[in-house]
């Protein structure tokens, strides 16, 4: 089963922030936090991932909370081409042989 | 550099036939990993393979297996197809055991 808890939908304006929560309440000390996102009909895409600092890249910036149960993803400047499903994964980053276990993800959807 | 590749992109089968799907990874990717994906059940994990051996499996019967080559390309085969095959099967690449994955487009797979 999954690890996380996210919304199932979420609405964002073009241009605005859109701020995606999720919660993962029972991470363990040495599980990373990744986030995906998948556009329809294509494969998923990797966004980002981090361990307990904020982390920020070209696309988003994640933000974890201090005592790592929960996360946000932010995507500072919406477009259209940003609605998709996202997905926030736990996983240790050397457990060989895990999987991903994806839940059920948040669609977002950005609106003109 | 070229992403995973997966072929075919598109293929109907009939009940009780099999099928082999092929993924190619990106180069110098050692670590290929399969996923199932409907409606219903969402992205669920098939199996991973790291240099030519079959990591981890996910919960699926027997009617699928898959294998690695030693140009870290992989096919997963599905014997006997049923209506609830019916999905996009993707395939995602990583450097290492648990590392960053990326996905290919996938091969929608469709049982009549």
């Amino acid at each position: 089963d999954a690890k996380t808890t996210q919304p199932p939908s979420m609405d964002c304006a073009e241009g605005r922030a859109a701020n995606l929560p999720c919660n993962h309440s029972t991470i363990s000390g040495n599980e990373y936090v990744y986030w995906y996102r998948q556009i329809h009909s294509q494969g998923p895409q990797y966004i980002i991932h981090g361990l307990k600092n904020n982390e920020t890249n070209e696309m988003a910036s994640l933000i974890i909370t201090e005592d790592r149960k929960s996360s946000t993803l932010i995507l500072p400047h919406a477009t259209l081409r940003d609605t998709a499903v996202y997905y926030c994964i736990v996983r240790g980053e050397n457990q060989a042989g895990t999987a991903l276990i994806f839940g059920k993800g948040t669609t977002l959807s950005v609106s003109s | 550099k070229a992403g995973v590749t997966q072929t075919p992109r598109y293929l109907i089968k009939t009940r009780g036939q099999q099928v082999t799907l092929s993924c190619s990874p990106i180069s110098g990717h050692r670590s290929v990993s399969w996923y199932q994906q409907t409606p219903g059940q969402g992205l669920q994990f098939l199996f991973e393979y790291f240099s030519e051996t079959q990591r981890n499996k996910g919960n699926f019967p027997g009617r699928f297996s898959g294998r690695q080559f030693s140009n870290s390309r992989s096919e997963m085969n599905v014997s006997t197809l049923e209506l609830g095959d019916s999905a996009l099967y993707l395939c995602a690449s990583s450097l290492e055991l648990a590392g960053e994955l990326f996905f290919g487009e996938g091969s929608r797979l469709t049982v009549l």
